[in-house]
């Protein structure tokens, strides 16, 4: 099955710099790469999703890159907030009648203010 | 638009005692569902899927047991619980035929 390896398992980083976060991916047929952030206590949320098709995507401060020759793929945070501190998730699909994510073990993102 | 939602939003249990957690969604029809467990501190770990009324398919051999009664309910099951199977348990769904997934609220189970 497919295996997502994330790095680095734990970040920090001073208010206003940038944030990177990456991942590793073993099964060539992927060909969905989503990211969640996960606040202390609460539930996943997407924050940004990229397909096969494209090679990097970007919404206000965020943005991810996908290189699928090397299969992986990096989250980006630039100008960071101390609200962007919380849990980092990557995760890889293919498609299929389940669609089931493999996730990483994440990334404890603090941003010191 | 679709919510999801999950009951109890938290849980403490005797360890043989039995488990039911349910997870419903609302507003979309024939949604993929799944069961995640997270351990403290740790991530997400994949327990059932279910593409249908009746159809579970199981990730990890375990004691917990899964099933779908009605299109938008899963049901997450145990007869005893072990002290190992403490940890914040998510229901996610995804539109059939897509790959997004979205995580309801979450039940912390702790066992005692």
């Amino acid at each position: 099955g497919e295996n997502v390896e994330q790095h680095p398992s734990t970040l920090s980083v001073q208010e206003g710099d940038s944030a990177v976060i990456k991942c590793t991916y073993s099964d060539s047929a992927s060909n969905y790469f989503p990211w969640y952030k996960q606040e202390l206590g609460k539930r996943p949320q997407l924050i940004i999703d990229i397909r096969s098709n494209v090679g990097e995507k970007k919404d206000q401060r965020i943005a991810v890159t996908l290189n699928k020759t090397a299969k992986h793929f990096s989250l980006h945070i630039t100008e960071t907030q101390p609200e962007d501190s919380a849990v980092y998730f990557c995760a890889a699909s293919k498609r299929s009648n389940d669609y089931k994510l493999s996730f990483g073990a994440g990334t404890t993102v603090t941003v010191r203010a | 638009s679709q919510t999801i939602h999950q009951w109890p939003a938290t849980l403490v249990q005797p360890v043989g005692s039995p488990l039911s957690l349910e997870c419903t969604v609302e507003g979309t029809s024939n949604p993929n569902l799944y069961w995640y467990r997270q351990a403290a501190g740790r991530g997400l770990q994949l327990l059932f899927y279910s593409v249908g009324i009746g159809q579970i398919s199981s990730e990890v051999p375990q004691n917990l047991s899964a099933s779908r009664p009605q299109d938008r309910q899963f049901i997450l099951s145990s007869k005893k619980l072990l002290l190992s199977d403490s940890g914040f348990y998510l229901c996610a769904w995804s539109v059939g035929g897509s790959e997004t997934q979205y995580f309801g609220p979450g039940t912390r189970l702790l066992v005692l």
